[in-house]
């Protein structure tokens, strides 16, 4: 079956704990992507990544990490994870078309205290 | 930069037809495209307008005009299960992946 798969999807952290959000997709596609999404606020943009080794920030990059060194994994990081990252967070890939669709992940609810 | 904006609520009842605008600014645009968000749910897409004009898909047409930097989502033979909330979002940007999304319109069906 075709997806995205994220992990955990229900993560309670401190403030300034290191964490890693994962996330895998099965169709070989070329585009991955990060967003989160707040209340009133729709999904915005982490970072995304056209290639292996090729990323670039969004709308909203402050305070995260990402890394593309296979082309079916996208991990987020959060190196210092601070309250006001407290979020849900989507991965997302789609293949290089115009008219691609976005697969999203499940999501991971994330709490920083 | 780039922003879309799009109605907060919208109700309607069971059978009828609704339309959620979504009305843009930006630069370097390259489509349009329409996402469902049942509670609790991953964003799901719906259609794609990379060209003016109208998109049909079973129950759903998306339509698009670039002169007006609008467009549209029609559900029509509204049911229950369309209760969700939907997102406009822009592609764009560097190698026409960057995606920006509105901030949503929660589409209540009632019966």
């Amino acid at each position: 079956e075709a997806q995205v798969t994220q992990n955990p999807r229900y993560l309670i952290t401190v403030t300034g704990k290191k964490l890693t959000v994962t996330c895998s997709q099965n169709m070989n596609h070329e585009y991955m992507s990060w967003y989160r999404q707040d209340p009133g606020l729709g999904l915005r943009q982490i970072y995304y990544s056209m290639n292996v080794e090729v990323t670039d920030k969004g709308d909203v990059p402050e305070g995260y990490k990402v890394s593309r060194k296979e082309k079916r994994n996208f991990p987020l990081i959060l190196e210092s994870p601070s309250p006001n990252q407290t979020s849900l967070y989507f991965c997302a890939s789609t293949a290089g078309r115009d008219n691609s669709p976005l697969h999203f992940g499940n999501g991971t609810r994330l709490t920083v205290t | 930069g780039q922003s879309l904006e799009q109605p907060s609520e919208v109700t309607a009842v069971e059978g009828a037809i609704v339309q959620i605008n979504c009305t843009y600014q930006t630069s370097g645009f390259y489509g349009l495209s329409w996402y469902q968000q049942h509670d609790g749910g991953a964003p799901t897409f719906l259609s794609y307008n990379g060209l003016d004009g109208l998109e049909e898909t079973g129950r759903f047409s998306s339509f698009l005009s670039r002169s007006d930097s609008y467009g549209y989502l029609l559900l029509q033979e509204l049911q229950m299960k369309d209760s969700a909330s939907y997102f406009c979002a822009l592609t764009s940007g560097t190698g026409r992946r960057a995606l920006t999304f509105g901030s949503g319109t929660r589409l209540q069906v009632q019966p």
